[in-house]
């Protein structure tokens, strides 16, 4: 089955570590995305790729980085700096980038809960 | 500036009665998409339509119906007959076209909780 897998699907962390979000899909999509989600806030963009080894900021990217080494992969690591990392976080793809009547398809979330 | 607005924050109904959830969006592009997801209690959004500006026909897809009028900038989404399976959040989108590194972006609502009681 073809889709997006993110894990963990719970995280705990504690204040001053940095923590790495995974995401991984099958689709043989270009471009993937990373979003924050907090009660009553909707979905804000941290980072996205739009290709291979390339990646760019998005509204709330303070306190987070990406990499994009394979198609595939797309981990998100929340660092120190962040200050309030406690949220819900999705991950998406869609088939190629800079295409305005592409959908994104969204993998389960991973809730990061900082102690 | 591209934006959407969802204005109902949470909207509660009995089971077998009809709910519209409003959208209203702004830009200032003659092509642009509009998108509707659902966010069920797990967690994951699901995509259930896209609309180009150019087609205002509306949609009708079993009891979900899609009503976009460019006049009034407005993309409601409507449920008959709702069930409990309904219960979800809602989220309205517009595909971001500035023509920069950006486009094809989605820009989201705030999204509208749904609640349907038995």
């Amino acid at each position: 089955d073809g889709g997006i897998t993110q894990s963990p699907k719970y995280l705990f962390r504690k204040e001053g570590q940095n923590v790495t979000l995974s995401c991984e899909q099958n689709l043989n999509h270009d471009a993937m995305y990373w979003y924050r989600q907090d009660p009553g806030q909707g979905l804000r963009l941290i980072y996205y790729s739009q290709i291979v080894n390339d990646f760019q900021k998005g509204d709330i990217a303070e306190g987070y980085s990406v990499s994009r080494e394979k198609k595939e992969s797309f981990p998100l690591t929340v660092t120190s700096a962040q200050k309030n990392p406690t949220a819900f976080y999705l991950c998406a793809s869609s088939i190629q980038a800079g295409v305005v009547s592409n959908e994104q398809f969204f993998g389960p979330g991973t809730r990061l809960t900082v102690l | 500036a591209q934006k959407v607005t969802q204005a109902q924050t949470e909207i509660s109904v009995v089971e077998k009665e009809d709910v519209t959830l409003d959208c209203v969006y702004e830009t200032r592009d003659t092509t642009y998409y509009l998108f509707w997801y659902k966010q069920p209690p797990s967690g994951e959004l699901v995509f259930l339509i896209r609309r180009n500006s150019f087609d205002e026909q509306n949609e009708i897809s079993g009891r979900y119906s899609w009503n976009f009028q460019k006049s009034t900038s407005s993309f409601n989404f409507t449920i008959t007959a709702s069930q409990v399976v309904d219960s979800a959040v809602y989220f309205c989108a517009l595909s971001e076209t500035n023509y920069g590194g950006s486009q094809g972006n989605l820009i989201f609502g705030k999204g509208t909780k749904l609640s349907v009681k038995p």
